[in-house]
């Protein structure tokens, strides 16, 4: 199975701060990447698509990039809102995997 | 109004049997793809299954052979059935739309799966 790591596991921001986030992969998975909100209590949203596409009606503050085994997503001028815990998943290989989150705290 | 709503979690022993529904309304599911991912308390997501528009299925390895993902058009809902479960499994259980690439991505409320004697 295709091992999906983030880092950091955890990372602390302030309002209006510009944080990345990290996806490696133990094996190339060309670009068939996604990236996940998570709060608690909440379903999971869907953010970005495909390594770099963003899902319908998210705001542009959230950018992806990366292809083959490394990958990131960016979060811009962070709002209260966007405290959360973020997920990547491959979707190469079955069986699909999650990374283990990047939990995102106010500072 | 799109939506999905996810039932039939609750308590069961060690060993038992549980059959989750989501039910879609506003759209077809037999149209999409569809996943059940989950989350056990404290730890991160699990995606379980997917099941395709031409019925094609995957399973996570913790869940092969245990789990059955399917889908009944005219009640326009898909299922997990989910046999022979233990403590591992306990977890809120999601049902999700277009969970990977590009669509129309939705997210059901989810359905909380207890594990215990």
């Amino acid at each position: 199975d295709i091992q999906m790591t983030q880092s950091p596991s955890s990372l602390s921001a302030s309002v209006g701060d510009r944080v990345t986030i990290t996806c490696r992969a133990s094996q190339g998975i060309r670009n068939s990447l996604a990236w996940f909100q998570k709060t608690p209590g909440k379903a999971p949203k869907s953010l970005i698509f495909d390594g770099s596409n963003l899902q319908g009606g998210v705001p542009s503050k959230f950018s992806g990039s990366g292809s083959g085994t490394d990958f990131t997503l960016t979060i811009s001028s962070l709002q209260p809102e966007d405290f959360a815990t973020y997920y990547c998943l491959q979707y190469s290989t079955y069986p699909w995997t999650f990374g283990q989150g990047t939990k995102l705290e106010i500072k | 109004e799109e939506q999905m709503v996810e039932s039939g979690g609750g308590l069961v022993q060690p060993g038992g049997s549980l059959r989750l529904s989501c039910a879609a309304s506003g759209f077809t599911v037999s149209r999409f793809y569809m996943s059940w991912v989950r989350q056990a308390p404290g730890k991160g997501l699990e995606w379980v299954s997917v099941i395709y528009v031409d019925d094609n299925i995957y399973y996570a390895d913790s869940v092969r052979g245990r789990f059955t993902i399917s889908r009944e058009n005219s009640e326009n809902t898909v299922y997990l059935q989910m046999n022979s479960l233990s403590a591992g499994d306990t977890a809120v259980y999601y049902c999700a739309r277009d969970l990977s690439w590009g669509g129309h991505p939705l997210w059901g409320q989810g359905t909380l799966v207890t594990v215990s004697s």
